[in-house]
């Protein structure tokens, strides 16, 4: 069946440094590929999202671009910020008559100055 | 706007009690989805409805859990004879059609059953 695998966490970054999570799908067809983002005490929220090969999605300084050749849809920022200390979910969606999101297992990043 | 709201925050049971979960979409929203998650997981996708109909409910884990969304707008979950292993995050969301590439989640009930 479809999924979704993220790399396990923590992430423990300091300030400013480059972040990537790397995220890899498993589906038939050509799903929609999302990053969502859940902040402390908070619900969940999207964060960027790409619906075809080669497409770059991209939102407050983070980037993720589908790559359909090694079904992969990995997050990256340049300069991380105490800010973006989260939770991070890749997730897919098939193209059919409504959006059954299929999510990964999440990856908790905490930034520290 | 007003976004996606669900009471009670937190539902603290007995094994075997009957619970209701509540969610309230956002105004005019026309899909609705149920999710439950596990401490450590991804949302796992449980129930969609388009206005008033259950369209999928394959997520539904066994036949002691049921929603329903009578007026298209407000849902409810409903836990019959709930255990233990049913202690979990449970997230609503919805979204302005059925696809939309975007869904809007609440803050989620957290459910624990003793």
């Amino acid at each position: 069946g479809d999924s979704v695998t993220q790399m396990e966490g923590p992430v423990t970054l300091s300030e400013e440094a480059c972040l990537t999570i790397n995220c890899t799908y498993t589906a038939t067809g050509y799903p929609s590929l999302f990053w969502y983002v859940q902040y402390p005490g908070e619900g969940l929220q999207l964060l960027l999202k790409a619906t075809k090969a080669d497409d770059k999605g991209s939102n407050k300084g983070f980037e993720a671009t589908y790559r359909k050749e090694t079904t992969s849809f990995h997050l990256e920022k340049g300069s991380v910020q105490v800010s973006d200390s989260a939770v991070y979910f890749c997730a897919l969606s098939k193209k059919t008559s409504y959006d059954k999101v299929i999510f990964g297992p999440g990856t908790s990043l905490s930034v520290i100055p | 706007g007003a976004g996606v709201s669900q009471t009670p925050s937190n539902k603290v049971t007995e094994k075997g009690k009957y619970v209701e979960l509540r969610c309230d979409p956002i105004s005019g929203h026309t899909a609705l989805y149920w999710y439950r998650q596990s401490l450590g997981q991804g949302p796992e996708f449980l129930i969609y409805f388009q206005g008033t109909g259950a369209a999928d409910d394959s997520g539904l884990p066994n036949d002691r859990f049921f929603a329903v969304r009578p007026e298209g707008s407000v849902s409810t979950l409903k836990i019959q004879r709930t255990e233990r292993g049913d202690s979990a995050m449970y997230l609503c969301a919805s979204s302005l059609l059925a696809r939309s590439d975007e869904q809007f989640f609440g803050p989620g009930t957290r459910l624990t059953v003793l």
